[in-house]
């Protein structure tokens, strides 16, 4: 079946420091989601990528969907303490079923 | 306002015992689903359901049971069946191929 690996598991940054958390699925994906889930939270979607090559960003958050569709990262600019917590990537496939990551967990020293 | 609603919010099971966790959703969504997430650890999902009066088997579905009677509930019964039930559940929704809304979980503790 589909799986989808996400990297790192975990990620210890200075705030102010930049991060990136990286998505790889098994197979091509009609589209790609990110979720942050807070300390103690439950996920929050955040964003849907579509098109190959595709990228978009949301204020300090930029997100890239891989030209072949397998591959999928977000990267935070400067972190803040406002942004810990664990990030999911779920790749949607031909079979309309979504599949989630493991998830990035992050943490940030202030 | 639109949203997922869970209950309860804290659960605690005793050895032997069947509990049914309630999930009711007002965004008037097609799909609904349950996973399972225990600590440090992602999303599995244990069954969702497409449509009132269908639903399907996930990854970890043995040991649950669910119903979709009405298209707003998906309530979830943690059988005595789970051998191992203490974990975070989370119930979500979607319309079509548009991002998930979750709940805000229940917090399952065998005691």
């Amino acid at each position: 079946g589909q799986q989808v690996m996400q990297i790192p598991q975990y990620q210890h940054v200075q705030e102010g420091e930049d991060f990136t958390t990286y998505c790889n699925s098994s197979t091509t994906l009609s589209n790609i989601q990110w979720y942050k889930q807070r300390p103690g939270g439950h996920p929050v979607f955040l964003i849907q990528l579509v098109k190959s090559g595709e990228v978009k960003k949301q204020k300090r958050l930029t997100f890239q969907f891989g030209e072949a569709k397998k591959n999928s990262s977000l990267h935070i600019t400067a972190t803040q303490t406002t942004d810990v917590g664990t990030y999911f990537c779920a790749g949607r496939n031909a079979g309309n079923m979504l599949t989630f990551g493991g998830g990035t967990r992050l943490m940030v020293k202030p | 306002d639109g949203g997922i609603t869970q209950s309860p919010k804290y659960l605690f099971r005793k050895e032997g015992q069947n509990v049914t966790l309630s999930c009711e959703q007002n965004l008037n969504h097609d799909a609904m689903y349950w996973y399972r997430q225990d600590p440090g650890q992602g999303l599995r999902l244990i069954y969702y359901s497409q449509i009132v009066n269908d639903f399907q088997k996930g990854d970890i579905a043995e040991g649950y049971s669910v119903s979709r009677e009405k298209k707003e509930s998906f309530p979830l019964t943690v059988t005595s069946a789970q051998k191992n039930p203490t974990a975070f559940y989370l119930c979500a929704s979607s319309y079509k191929a548009y991002g998930y809304t979750f709940g805000s979980g229940t917090r399952l503790t065998v005691v």
